[in-house]
């Protein structure tokens, strides 16, 4: 099947840097791209998405980058801020209609 | 408000009896999918609806069955639960499959 992986499970920073997430995927097929946020207690949040006729784009304080060559997803967040604090998930959607989930990464911003 | 609304938000249960997971959403949106939360695993998809009358399995459908009558209505069923089913739920809804999904707040089901 396929495999949507985190690169680390946690990530630390300090308040006020950037923060850089990053996601392995799998399938070459796959043509739509999304950032989670989901805070304790709470479900997923979007953050951002990318097609994959894209390679960068960018929302406010979030840019993702989508490398197709070697199937690699990043979430760069700028000036992180304690309210980042949270698990970010990707995931990436096939041209089969179904969504695959990575399996997060923990960010702690230390103030 | 624009929202995905589950119910209940905590079941604890015991095998065999079968139960329902209700999901609705306010937003006409045509795509609606189920999600189970398992720790070091990530959202796998269970199901998922293209739009009214349209199911299909998602990663990890066995033991489960959905129907989609209504665009609103995405409920999920467990026939004979088992402990292995022992999770946190999530539906989600959007407008379209490749578009971003709004997530409810989550089922948390315990199977005894």
């Amino acid at each position: 099947g396929e495999s949507v992986g985190l690169h680390l499970p946690t990530l630390s920073v300090q308040e006020g840097d950037n923060s850089i997430i990053n996601c392995a995927y799998s399938n070459s097929a796959s043509d739509y791209f999304i950032w989670y946020k989901q805070e304790s207690g709470k479900g997923p949040q979007f953050i951002i998405d990318i097609r994959s006729n894209m390679d960068k784009r960018q929302g406010q304080r979030v840019t993702v980058l989508l490398n197709k060559t070697v199937k690699h997803l990043s979430l760069q967040i700028a000036a992180t801020q304690p309210g980042d604090s949270a698990v970010y998930f990707c995931a990436e959607y096939n041209t089969g209609n179904q969504f695959y989930f990575g399996t997060g990464t923990s960010l702690t911003v230390i103030p | 408000e624009a929202q995905v609304t589950q119910n209940p938000r905590y079941l604890i249960t015991v095998t065999g009896k079968k139960l329902t997971v209700t999901c609705s959403q306010n937003m006409n949106h045509e795509y609606m999918s189920w999600y189970r939360q398992d720790p070091g695993l990530g959202l796998r998809q269970i199901y998922y609806s293209m739009n009214v009358e349209v199911t299909d399995k998602g990663d990890v459908p066995e033991g489960y069955k959905v129907s989609r009558k209504e665009k609103r209505n995405f409920p999920l069923i467990l026939e004979s639960p088992s402990p292995n089913q022992t999770s946190l739920y999530f539906c989600a809804s959007s407008l379209q499959g490749n578009q971003p999904q709004h997530f409810g707040d989550g089922t948390r089901l315990s199977i005894l």
